[in-house]
């Protein structure tokens, strides 16, 4: 599985629009990028996944360049309640393990 | 349909003791992961079941065992507790085996051990 970097922490206030990038050099070919979510004392919670160029669902979007070697998370308007952490992850979908290796995540400070 | 269970939520135990957790995964999933989360360590992969079979297995000793049962509910045990073994113990379910298949995780077991 690809290493994956992230900013430690972020900081928002709501309403605007918060992007969060994720560095994956080593990414291989049959890697999918995925985001997932965790707020306090939860589980993490799938937000969304892509391969290359754009993906959107009702929660985010996220933007793969070309080659691939990075990654953006977009949260539009963003409100206290998008206040928790944010893990980057790659590796090859469909492969014959459901062994995630997340890294220290992005925490996403939303203030009033 | 409902989500991931875990049971007990909460649990304190002493130094030399044992417990087990248990999960309940999502009806008509079959792949059960465990993860245990420190503020120290993050979120680390402890194991996966998958059709009653262990198939992937973290850098944990041997004191961390589980097993999964027909039903794909599966447990945890931890042996010989000790102060590090402080921890949210989470379980992921998902419909097959594959990493990038969405995993639904449980609220997690919180335990304490004094």
């Amino acid at each position: 599985l690809a290493k994956t970097t992230q900013p430690i922490s972020m900081d928002s206030y709501e309403g605007q629009e918060v992007n969060i990038t994720c560095s994956h050099n080593n990414i291989a070919t049959n890697d999918y990028i995925t985001w997932y979510q965790q707020f306090p004392s939860q589980g993490p919670r799938f937000i969304i996944q892509g391969y290359k160029t754009k993906v959107t669902n009702e929660v985010a979007s996220l933007f793969i360049p070309a080659d691939r070697k990075s990654s953006t998370l977009s949260l539009p308007r963003v409100s206290l309640s998008d206040t928790a952490v944010y893990y980057c992850l790659v590796g090859e979908s469909g492969s014959n393990t459901g062994k995630l290796i997340f890294g220290q995540g992005t925490t996403l400070q939303v203030k009033p | 349909k409902a989500g991931v269970t875990q049971t007990p939520r909460y649990l304190i135990k002493t130094r030399g003791q044992q417990v087990t957790l248990s999960c309940s995964p999502i009806s008509g999933h079959r792949s059960v992961s465990w993860y245990q989360q420190t503020p120290g360590q993050g979120l680390q992969f402890l194991f996966e079941y998958f059709s009653e079979t262990q198939r992937n297995k973290g850098n944990f000793p041997g004191r961390f065992s589980g097993r999964q049962f027909s039903n794909s509910r599966s447990e945890m045990n931890v042996s010989t507790l000790e102060l590090g073994d402080s921890a949210l113990y989470l379980c992921a379910s998902s419909f097959s085996a594959g990493v990038f298949d969405e995993q639904f995780f449980g609220p997690g077991t919180r335990l304490t051990v004094l």
